[in-house]
């Protein structure tokens, strides 16, 4: 397997530019989280799902941000409008019911 | 209510000395726990699990952890560090009955020439 894939590696943007990353799973599995880290809160949970349906999206900064999983292999994470503050590695990762993580090798985006 | 702490932010060795990351949690229930390495400018990597089998359970790169439930700790270690092991490394404690992944926030090993 592949393992997590994500595009695009690098995304430099200019604040108020409309942004969306991609994440590819691991195939059969039914979980998906999105990560944003930051060297001043460290690692943050954002969203999951389950099955392609939202779980938890408590920790999304605020409505600017919004996921999607339209099918098992495919989700989106877009940001609109981006904002400096906004400037991170996204990492997202997949797992099976009670299995570790498996993580991508992330976004780093900078919005300038 | 489950959560982890990595007791120490930041740990500086010597290359060829023993290594010790300490890691406690709380949980209700029996946990599942993780230990994951994460090198500069890389995605996070799994190095080890504990998943109520044995309590002293090997990773990769020579690593290895103890399960100590009266102690409430997942403490990682490895006999003799490697230049290659400075990263940083995060503690996870997961609750199989929920979904809930608790993420320790992160200790940054030094390794010393």
């Amino acid at each position: 397997d592949a393992g997590v894939i994500q595009s695009p590696r690098h995304e430099v943007t200019e604040m108020g530019q409309e942004v969306t990353l991609r994440c590819k799973p691991i195939s059969g599995h039914d979980y998906l989280f999105w990560y944003r880290q930051t060297m001043m809160r460290g690692l943050e949970l954002l969203i999951y799902f389950n099955n392609n349906v939202p779980i938890d999206d408590s920790g999304m900064p605020e409505d600017r941000f919004s996921a999607k999983m339209p099918n098992a292999s495919f989700s989106t994470l877009k940001i609109q409008p981006s904002e400096p503050r906004d400037s991170a590695v996204y990492f997202c990762a997949s797992r099976k019911q009670g299995a570790e993580q498996y993580f991508g090798p992330g976004t780093r985006l900078t919005v300038t | 209510a489950q959560s982890v702490t990595q007791l120490d932010s930041h740990v500086s060795v010597s290359e060829g000395t023993p290594v010790l990351l300490r890691c406690n949690y709380s949980s209700s229930y029996s946990p599942s726990l993780f230990w994951y390495v994460q090198h500069p400018n890389k995605g996070l990597q799994l190095l080890l699990k504990y998943t109520s089998a044995a309590t002293l359970v090997k990773g990769i790169n020579g690593f290895e952890a103890e399960f100590k439930k009266s102690e409430t700790s997942f403490h990682l270690t490895k006999p003799s560090a490697h230049m290659s092991d400075a990263a940083e490394y995060f503690c996870v404690v997961h609750l199989y009955n929920n979904n809930d992944m608790r993420f320790g926030a992160g200790t940054r090993l030094t390794v010393k020439p």
